[in-house]
């Protein structure tokens, strides 16, 4: 089946200890995006990757790291989380169909930050 | 900037009546997407429309574009209980997976 992983769904941690969030993807699409989700803001794209080895800053990068060192792996990565990135992340990977990029979007991952 | 408005911010219709979501956008769009997220789910693509004043339907879902390109409009005829949930516009930078979403519209169905 055709889909967008992420792991885990919830996450409940403390402010300052370093978490990963995974992303896996089995449609051999070239581009991956992590999202964050807030009430009243809507969906925020925080990194996207056009290629392996190559990403870019989305609207709200700052305190997020991502990587993506093979085609099917984008995780993202919280150095030092804060309270503020409390939030639903998803993870999504794109298909560049007839003139632009549709998202296909993974269950998403609730992170608490204490 | 890059932000597209979404309006309304809620709707609540009694079922069988008819529903529309509005997108708009200062700026010329190359291209406009929606997305379905059901309560407690993740979004889905519905659709992208591309052309100016094109116009797409999916079964009770008509989907427009502007002509000017600076719009596009979600309507749904004779709503439904599984049309419940919140409906998103997105647009790309043109040339990249640079995703900018509307703050979505969230539809409750009355039975």
């Amino acid at each position: 089946e055709a889909q967008v992983t992420q792991n885990p769904r919830y996450l409940i941690t403390v402010t300052g200890k370093k978490l990963t969030v995974t992303c896996s993807q089995n449609m051999n699409h070239e581009y991956m995006s992590w999202y964050r989700q807030d009430p009243g803001l809507g969906l925020r794209q925080i990194y996207y990757s056009m290629n392996v080895e190559v990403t870019d800053k989305g609207d709200v990068p700052e305190g997020y790291k991502v990587s993506r060192k093979e085609k099917r792996n984008f995780p993202l990565i919280l150095e030092s989380p804060s309270p503020n990135q409390t939030s639903l992340y998803f993870c999504a990977s794109s298909l560049y169909a007839a003139g632009a990029y549709e998202q296909y979007f993974g269950p998403g991952t609730r992170l608490t930050v204490t | 900037g890059q932000q597209v408005m979404q309006i309304p911010q809620y709707q609540h219709v009694q079922e069988g009546e008819d529903f529309t979501t509005y997108c708009n956008s200062s700026t010329t769009l190359s291209n406009i997407q929606w997305y379905k997220q059901r309560p407690g789910g993740h979004p889905v693509f519905l659709i992208q429309l591309v052309k100016s004043g094109e116009v797409k339907k999916q079964k009770r879902l008509t989907f427009q574009f502007g002509e000017a390109k600076k719009n596009s409009s979600l309507h749904i005829t004779a709503t439904q209980t599984t049309d419940v949930g919140t409906y998103f516009c997105g647009r790309d930078q043109t040339g990249a997976n640079n995703l900018f979403f509307g703050t979505g519209t969230r539809l409750t169905v009355i039975p």
